[in-house]
């Protein structure tokens, strides 16, 4: 398996909704990431875990929260986003510096 | 301040000519260069990469180039093909740094 798989692929949620975005890899990598992205823009690097805990935090609004529950698994809770939050959702994982992308989940708040 | 540089926004080929996409870094530290090729509302997807220690890395059709006196990469794509249009994006990475730094991405398109 050399994939990376996010869940679902498309999400419209309300501002007041709470929703989650997951991710899964059974590739051993044990670093694992989301981005965001917007149209034809670079991903932006949101959270970094390594070895199943968090190691980097973009300075990203507490309204996202990301929870890595094992070295399979990348889970993104979502809770009181605004329309401008908006975008493609990456999530992504390595070994060393071979960096694998999911395909996305997009993200719609209304 | 932008370490990677991708100065074409957008670039237009010829079907079966060659595509030179070109990259700039300022930040001598990196040592290990992507090339990700993205269509509209999928993930980056992963093409080649170099380290530091090569100037040249050949993968089917894509070749990516290092020059590093000059900070400067650059993939090649012979022969180009109308699959080929997407946005690509060049990517760096410091030694066990965790983070990737991107440039902005240059949309290709290969006209048939």
């Amino acid at each position: 398996d050399t994939e990376v798989t996010q869940t679902p692929k498309h999400l419209v949620m309300g501002m007041t909704n709470k929703k989650s975005l997951k991710c899964e890899q059974h590739m051993g990598h044990r670093a694992m990431y989301w981005y965001k992205q917007k149209a034809k823009k670079p991903p932006e690097l949101m959270f970094v875990y390594s070895y199943e805990k968090l190691s980097i935090n973009e300075s990203v609004p507490s309204r996202f929260s990301p929870e890595c529950p094992n070295s399979s698994l990348l889970n993104l809770h979502l809770h009181a986003l605004q329309p401008e939050d908006s975008a493609l959702y990456l999530c992504a994982s390595s070994r060393g510096a071979g960096y694998t992308f999911g395909s996305g989940t997009r993200l719609t708040v209304v | 301040d932008q370490q990677v540089k991708q100065n074409s926004p957008s670039l237009s080929v010829q079907e079966g000519r060659i595509s030179i996409l070109n990259c700039d870094y300022t930040n001598s530290m990196f040592d290990y260069f992507l090339w990700y090729k993205k269509y509209p509302a999928e993930g980056p997807t992963f093409l080649i990469s170099i380290s530091s220690i090569k100037d040249k890395n050949e993968d089917g059709r894509f070749t990516v180039f290092l020059n590093k006196s000059a900070k400067h990469l650059s993939l090649h794509i012979v022969p180009s093909q109308p699959g080929d249009s997407a946005v690509y994006f060049c990517a760096a990475n410091a030694g066990n740094n965790r983070k990737l730094i991107w440039g902005l991405g240059t949309s290709l398109a290969v006209n048939p």
